[in-house]
């Protein structure tokens, strides 16, 4: 069966370093989407991505996060300058089309942490 | 903002009882709700899809119902097993991407 996929399953990193979440969406899929949950806390919308642009995004989704579909199959968040507040699990999303109408599939998550 | 609040934050059931959990949420304005399952430390599994044109879906031993007049969902898991034991979350979409509940931690006791 399909899955999304993402690497790596846990990145340690020091506070204002830039870091790069990976994921690998369901290949039909057309929407994909980036989530966290902070240890303890609701998994949070970060944004979503449809047709190489962002098509809408959280507050939390400030400057120093940044996202991009490089090439035919990955989908990358990029934290540019991380903080303590950074540590969570991010998640990648995809669905196959329609948006919020269809059923989000989600990766196993990356587990940050800013030290 | 949509709010989605899930109650009991824990439930602790001994093997083979039925339980339901519940889900609600403050606009109405729903595209559809999904279940999911979270396992310790890891991703979320999608259990259950409910359009919001639809009342209710069922797979396996699990049954989820919608009532977006009252703002509720509900996950009905029938004969619940040890194997059952996790996080449920339920999610709706209204005027933006998912927005998430808290959960509800299941223990089913052998």
């Amino acid at each position: 069966e399909p899955e999304v996929t993402q690497t790596p399953s846990h990145q340690v990193t020091q506070m204002g370093q830039e870091v790069i979440l990976r994921c690998v969406p369901i290949s039909n899929h057309l929407y994909f989407y980036w989530y966290r949950q902070i240890l303890g806390q609701k998994v949070e919308f970060l944004v979503s991505f449809y047709n190489n642009e962002i098509s809408e995004k959280s507050e939390i989704f400030d400057d120093q996060f940044s996202v991009e579909r490089p090439d035919g199959s990955n989908f990358t968040l990029k934290i540019r300058s991380t903080k303590l507040e950074d540590s969570a699990m991010y998640f990648c999303a995809s669905t196959l089309s329609g948006g919020f109408a269809y059923e989000q599939y989600f990766g196993p998550g990356t587990r940050l942490t800013v030290t | 903002k949509q709010e989605v609040t899930q109650i009991p934050a824990a439930l602790s059931v001994p093997e083979g009882e039925n339980l339901v959990l519940n889900c609600s949420f403050t606009d109405s304005a729903i595209y559809n709700l999904q279940w999911f399952r979270q396992d310790p430390g890891k991703g979320l599994t999608s259990l259950l899809l409910i359009q919001s044109s639809q009342r209710e879906q069922t797979s396996g031993r699990l049954n989820a119902s919608l009532d977006k007049s009252s703002g509720r969902s509900t996950l009905y898991i029938a004969a619940s097993q040890p194997g059952d034991s996790a996080t449920y979350l339920c999610a709706n979409t209204g005027r933006r991407a998912l927005t998430f509940g808290s959960g509800t931690r299941l223990q089913v006791q052998p």
